[in-house]
């Protein structure tokens, strides 16, 4: 079964301090894997698409990484405007169409 | 420009309404989606339309009904819902597109979602 697995649920920063949120994928025909940001209320905002394991994509305090079996969203001296729920997909094929596989989110407090 | 726009941005409703949401995108994208969120939950796939023609039901009460009118509208339509129905709605787009080698970029740009209250 395809599944999705987002850790730590919860994590909570001091300004400055840098960490990882990370994104474990179980799989049959990945086609992308997707990291948003939503904040309340609203709806995700898309930071990144990886397609292959080794890319590497930046920006800003941002950056994504992945692997044949998991991702990692690398976030450097974090700001209190960083703070937010990251949400992980992956794309896989549904019939002719394609559907993302979500995990549950990491929400992520970062203070001054 | 990445813009998906729904309308409206919250709406309360009885359980004997019918209302309806509305999503537009002027990006070119054929490939138009609902979701429905919960607090503290990821996105749940509703409807996708792929080139104006329903693609994928993920076996929807039949309260919603979704409407493709052309590529850059998508609708979806309210009727007799449930308190339980009470959530974040959702329209994404992308791109769709055919025939590339190597595979397609389906990148969903979402939109700021309507909140609904069913009473």
């Amino acid at each position: 079964e395809d599944q999705v697995t987002q850790s730590p649920e919860a994590l909570r920063l001091q300004e400055g301090e840098s960490s990882s949120l990370n994104c474990s994928y179980t799989v049959s025909g990945l086609r992308g894997l997707f990291w948003y940001r939503q904040d309340p209320g609203k709806g995700p905002e898309f930071l990144f698409t990886l397609y292959s394991a080794g890319e590497e994509k930046e920006k800003e305090r941002l950056k994504a990484t992945l692997t044949k079996k998991e991702s990692f969203l690398h976030i450097t001296a974090p700001k209190p405007e960083d703070s937010a729920t990251y949400l992980c997909a992956v794309q896989v094929y549904a019939g002719n169409n394609r559907k993302l596989i979500w995990g549950l989110g990491t929400s992520l407090a970062v203070n001054p | 420009d990445t813009e998906v726009t729904q309308t409206p941005k919250h709406l309360v409703m009885g359980m004997t309404n019918k209302k309806s949401l509305k999503c537009e995108q002027h990006m070119g994208h054929r490939a138009m989606y609902w979701y429905k969120q919960k607090a503290k939950k990821p996105p749940e796939l509703m409807f996708v339309y792929s080139y104006e023609k329903l693609s994928i039901n993920e076996s929807v009460p039949s309260r919603f009904s979704p409407e493709c009118p052309n590529s850059s509208l998508l609708n979806l339509h309210l009727h007799a819902l449930q308190p339980e129905d009470s959530a974040l709605y959702l329209c994404a787009s992308s791109p769709a597109l055919r025939g590339r080698v190597g595979g397609v970029k389906e990148t969903q740009y979402f939109g700021p979602g309507t909140r609904l209250l069913v009473l």
